[in-house]
């Protein structure tokens, strides 16, 4: 099956500095590739995604890039801000008819 | 936010016991989700439901059951059988299975703790 991989899983990064986490993911058929934001005690609400006819999609602080050939999508966040601390999961989905699955989480903590 | 609701917020469960726990959508979705999180732990499918009256097995469905009789409803019940049942429950909704559904939708998530 789908084999999903999130790096680091740890992130701690001084307030105004960028934020880079990275998703591998095995299945060559994914074709959709989304990141989820995880508050402490709230729900997973998606942030951003990107599908596999586009290479990288920016909004506003965050952007996704994407490398089809190297199998991995990555979360970037300039400029971070104490409300960016959070929990994030990327969630690439294999083909159609696959289903979608979380990597492990990176918890990001902004320093002030 | 909204659209989804999860009840109760924080569910006990004695030893043998089996409950219930609560998941709508007002949102027209035909796919329902359910996952559970561990302290630390990414989210692990249980069940999923492409349309009402199916529903299929994820990775860790053994101690748990749903149903899906009505399209806002799929409710998860955690039975006696699951001998480690204390976790956060997250439900989750999309407009459909597959290409037009990816985005997930989560419920506020229902915190399961054992006597």
């Amino acid at each position: 099956g789908e084999n999903v991989e999130q790096h680091p899983s740890t992130l701690s990064v001084q307030e105004g500095d960028s934020a880079v986490i990275k998703c591998t993911y095995s299945d060559s058929a994914s074709n959709y590739f989304p990141w989820y934001k995880q508050e402490l005690g709230k729900r997973p609400q998606l942030i951003i995604d990107i599908r596999s006819n586009v290479g990288e999609k920016k909004d506003q602080r965050i952007a996704v890039t994407l490398n089809k050939t190297a199998k991995h999508f990555s979360l970037h966040i300039t400029e971070t801000q104490p409300e960016d601390s959070a929990v994030y999961f990327c969630a690439p989905r294999g083909g159609s008819a696959s289903k979608i699955i979380f990597g492990s989480g990176t918890r990001l903590s902004i320093r002030p | 936010d909204g659209g989804i609701t999860q009840s109760p917020k924080y569910l006990f469960r004695k030893e043998g016991q089996n409950v219930t726990l609560s998941c709508e959508q007002n949102l027209n979705h035909d796919a329902m989700y359910w996952y559970r999180q561990d302290p630390g732990q990414g989210l692990r499918l249980i069940y999923y439901s492409q349309i009402v009256n199916d529903f299929q097995k994820g990775d860790i469905a053994e101690g748990y059951s749903v149903s899906r009789e009505k399209k806002e409803s799929f409710p998860l019940t955690v039975t006696s059988a699951q001998k480690n049942p204390t976790a956060f429950y997250l439900c989750a909704s999309s407009m459909a299975w597959g290409a037009m559904g990816e985005t997930q939708y989560f419920g506020p998530g229902t915190r399961l703790l054992v006597l």
